[in-house]
């Protein structure tokens, strides 16, 4: 099992230009979200999903939009994007949104995102 | 919403000796209160977690205590070892909206040999 693996790892954007990040889990998980994680503000939802077709807000979900077509993969888009949106983007998945099982989120490696 | 604290951001302790990082959550009615480490690069990991009906947890040199009237929780490592240096994220999940997991802003561990 490969387990969450997100793509890119890297990318360098200039403002206004846009882009999806890919996030992808083989563990057959109906949960899935995206985080950023920025110094000193710990990891923030942006997004998320309880099942193939559908998405939710979570806290800070401005300038990004998300769709999960199929059960294993969660995308994150950028329309326009902004320097403020300069972070490190963390997909997770869990198989059932906590509390009500184990409540753990597998995460994937991460990708970094630079907006200039 | 829910808001959690955490502190300290930065802990250096010396091979051998305790860590002690504390969090405080705003919203009474959460119950799920999960531990998170991160080394560093890598992705964030679970180490130990805690629902709201037990006041104490233990994984052999970690543990984490729950004081459910002062709203706070805190993670315990005995024994440290350079491994153990990363950053120590805690988190707290309402029931109102359980896929809303609010991430304290985390804790440097460094275990000096």
């Amino acid at each position: 099992n490969a387990g969450v693996t997100q793509t890119p790892k890297f990318r360098v954007l200039k403002t206004g230009q846009s882009m999806t990040l890919l996030c992808a889990q083989d563990m057959n998980h109906e949960y899935m979200y995206w985080y950023r994680q920025d110094p000193g503000m710990g990891l923030r939802l942006i997004h998320y999903s309880v099942g193939e077709g559908t998405t939710a807000k979570g806290e800070v979900p401005d300038g990004y939009n998300v769709s999960r077509l199929k059960k294993q993969n969660f995308l994150l888009g950028l329309e326009s994007a902004a320097p403020s949106q300069t972070s490190v983007y963390f997909c997770a998945s869990s198989y059932d949104g906590p509390p009500m099982n184990t409540g753990e989120l597998f995460f994937g490696e991460g990708s970094r995102l630079t907006v200039l | 919403g829910e808001n959690v604290e955490q502190h300290p951001s930065t802990l250096s302790v010396q091979e051998g000796d305790s860590a002690v990082i504390k969090c405080t959550y705003s919203d009474s009615a959460s119950n799920y209160f999960p531990w998170y480490k991160q080394e560093l690069g890598k992705r964030p990991q679970l180490i130990i977690d805690i629902r709201s009906n037990v006041g104490e947890k233990k994984d052999q040199r970690i543990a984490v205590t729950l004081n459910k009237t002062a709203k706070h929780f805190s993670l315990h490592i005995t024994e440290t070892q350079p491994e153990d240096s990363a950053v120590y994220f805690c988190a707290a999940t309402p029931p109102y909206n359980n896929n809303d997991m609010r991430f304290g802003a985390g804790t440097r561990l460094t275990v000096k040999p």
